[in-house]
């Protein structure tokens, strides 16, 4: 089966700017969720989506990041303003109910 | 959310057995412990997962003490393809109550040794 497809793979923008990531989950898998794994640490989950419904995002920081998941299937992350501190790995993963999750290869933004 | 505890690094030579140990004291019953690798500038990839059993696949074996506060991940060779940060997680089971969601700790790095 196809993976978990995100893009871009690379980012570099300026402070203030925005970015948007987007990614195309497994077919069929009705739960994504979006990561941030800052370098050298283990990833922290920013929002976890049930089709096209948000289930948890309380550790999403809603003033400037926000996500949508269009019709349950693909999702975007966007941040607006950029701060240099959101500079990471960025990973979207599907997963079917109790079943392990899939990941993608992450969008690695670089704010400067 | 339960947490658990791995060393910060281990070493293994290559072709030989390697033993990831993990701690859970807090385990709940309905807690799964998943185990996921991440290689270098990959996502972190699904090795395996268990409840109570011993479980074997492919890829590794996961050996879970019998009152569940620890379990080991089995490499039974381990390759230079094998190293890698390896995370133990546990993962309540999704219903009404939780969401499944996976807390990624800092996990270990493996190093093998030609």
């Amino acid at each position: 089966e196809a993976g978990v497809a995100q893009s871009p793979r690379y980012k570099i923008i300026e402070k203030r700017q925005s970015v948007a990531f987007w990614c195309n989950p497994i077919s069929g898998h009705a739960t994504l969720y979006w990561y941030q794994q800052i370098l050298g640490q283990g990833p922290k989950l920013l929002i976890q989506f049930q089709n096209n419904g948000v289930v948890d995002d309380s550790q999403l920081p809603k003033d400037r990041f926000s996500a949508e998941r269009l019709k349950g299937v693909d999702s975007t992350l966007k941040i607006q303003p950029a701060k240099l501190e959101d500079s990471a790995v960025y990973l979207c993963a599907s997963s079917l109910r109790n079943y392990g999750y899939t990941f993608g290869s992450g969008t690695r933004l670089t704010v400067v | 959310d339960a947490k658990t505890t791995q060393p910060n690094s281990m070493e293994s030579n290559e072709e030989e057995p390697v033993h990831l140990p993990c701690n859970h004291s807090t385990i709940s019953g309905t807690d799964y412990i998943h185990w996921y690798r991440q290689l270098p500038s990959q996502g972190p990839e699904y090795v395996i997962h268990g409840l109570t059993s011993n479980v074997n696949n492919r890829m590794a074996s996961l050996a879970i003490a019998e009152d569940r506060k620890s379990s080991t991940l089995i490499l039974h060779r381990a390759t230079l393809r094998d190293a890698a940060v390896y995370y133990c997680i546990l993962r309540p089971l999704v219903g009404s109550s939780n969401t499944g969601k996976l807390i990624f700790g800092q996990g270990t790095t493996l190093q093998v040794k030609p």
